[in-house]
């Protein structure tokens, strides 16, 4: 079945660095990719995504490129803030509707000053 | 942005007990779902939900759970029987008519079994 693996945390890193988390994934057919967040005391929420190989989601300055030659996904910020703190989460998707969503076990970020 | 509810925030029961969560959707939501977190593991599907009947659920979901959207507004999961491997964050997320994909989830109930 699907399945996404993303390194573990957690992972600190202080202000203005670069951050990468690697994600790569297990499918059977042409799944969309997608990177949810967690901040303390939420839920989880939709930070990118990306639907066919080679689009690149983005957002709030973090990027992931869907690289379907090594089944990747991996989430980049070139400038960590201290409010990006939180835990990363890695997903995907085999289509809309009633599809479920299947998710990597969380990647937790801490940035400090 | 609209929100989806959950509570309680914290439930704490003892073995064996029943247990029901309780999940406000956003209102024009069409597919509903329960999650889990067991600490320090992935999030797991359990069950979809759509048009008052499940679509697809996932192994975890036994006979020992169960879900229904009573008023078309609160989308509850039940655990009859409760084990404590059942000791997780549980949480309810809901997507809309569109090919979007995107999942709305709530903040979670952390459920401690005792």
């Amino acid at each position: 079945g699907d399945s996404v693996t993303q390194m573990e945390g957690p992972v600190t890193l202080s202000e203005e660095a670069f951050l990468t988390i690697n994600c790569t994934y297990t499918a059977t057919g042409y799944p969309s990719l997608f990177w949810y967040v967690q901040y303390p005391g939420e839920g989880l929420q939709l930070l990118l995504k990306a639907t066919k190989a080679d689009d690149k989601g983005s957002n709030k300055g973090f990027e992931a490129t869907y690289r379907k030659e090594t089944t990747s996904f991996h989430l980049e910020k070139g400038s960590v803030q201290v409010s990006d703190s939180a835990v990363y989460f890695c997903a995907l998707s085999e289509g809309g509707g009633y599809q479920k969503v299947t998710f990597g076990t969380g990647t937790k970020l801490q940035v400090i000053p | 942005e609209p929100e989806v509810t959950q509570t309680p925030s914290h439930q704490v029961t003892q073995m064996g007990q029943e247990v029901i969560l309780r999940c406000v959707p956003i209102s024009n939501h069409l597919y509903f779902y329960w999650y889990r977190q067991i600490l320090g593991q992935k999030v797991e599907f359990l069950v979809s939900f759509y048009n008052n009947e499940i679509s697809e659920k996932s192994e975890i979901f036994d006979d020992q759970f169960s879900v229904e959207r009573p008023d078309g507004s609160n989308f509850t999961l039940k655990i009859r029987s409760t084990k404590l491997e059942d000791s997780a964050m549980y949480f309810c997320a809901g997507r809309d008519r569109g090919e979007s994909e995107k999942l709305f989830f709530g903040s979670g109930t952390q459920l401690s079994v005792l």
